[in-house]
């Protein structure tokens, strides 16, 4: 499709384990951005790429959260030791342009047990 | 520290009749606010934005007004529709430098048929 593609839609891991969530944003999208969003809440910033470039990660919330973007198009946000704060819907999104609207992929819901 | 509030979780609303749903931030920095629409188990749809420099934008049914100096904005919908059932998320960010955007907790608009 031409949208934003995430996968898995869903991921349950046990507390310790190593994850790996991918972003495919819309062909073309020079701008990516991962978002967590808790239960009830608003989507919170993580991180912010301009093709390659990691621009800003002030929101990834500890050393275990890494993401990269290493030809500019897909992005992968990694968990290491994940803990069970850790569950949460993660969002991608992109845009075309600078400034341009954000579109967001379906999310990947990460269930830490 | 919430620098977008959205303060009513919930709004029920009359098929037919308007709905409002209200906004307030306190980062005097953002000149760029965006309303965002959520169906459940999919990811935020862009609704409509607007720039700091007006106080209007209109698409079709929805409108958003922005008054700047009460850090306050509010996105009209007229009239309400069945389909507009959803959770709604204010964003704002500044119109320059980062691009990240700021969420609120989101209202949940059910439209009574």
């Amino acid at each position: 499709g031409a949208g934003v593609s995430q996968s898995p839609r869903y991921k349950v891991a046990k507390r310790g384990q190593d994850v790996a969530l991918r972003c495919d944003p819309i062909s073309g999208h020079v701008s990516l951005f991962w978002y967590q969003q808790a239960l009830g809440q608003g989507p919170e910033f993580l991180t912010y790429f301009q093709n390659e470039a990691q621009l800003d990660k002030s929101g990834l919330p500890s050393d275990r959260f890494f993401a990269e973007r290493p030809e500019g198009s897909v992005s992968t946000l990694k968990i290491q030791r994940t803990q069970q704060e850790d569950s949460a819907v993660y969002l991608c999104a992109s845009s075309l342009v600078r400034q341009g609207e954000a579109f967001f992929g379906q999310g990947t819901r990460l269930t830490v047990v | 520290d919430q620098q977008v509030k959205q303060n009513s979780p919930s709004l029920s609303v009359q098929e037919g009749r308007i709905s409002i749903l209200n906004c307030d931030y306190t980062n005097s920095m953002f000149d760029y606010f965006l309303w965002y629409k959520k169906y459940p188990a999919e990811g935020p749809t862009f609704l409509i934005s607007i720039s700091s420099i007006k106080d209007k934008n209109e698409d079709g049914r929805f409108t958003v007004f922005l008054n700047k100096s009460a850090k306050h904005l509010s996105l009209h919908i007229v009239p309400s529709q069945p389909g507009d059932s959803a959770v709604y998320f204010c964003a704002g960010r500044p119109d320059f430098g980062n691009e990240k955007l700021t969420f609120g907790t989101g209202t949940r608009l059910t439209i009574i048929p």
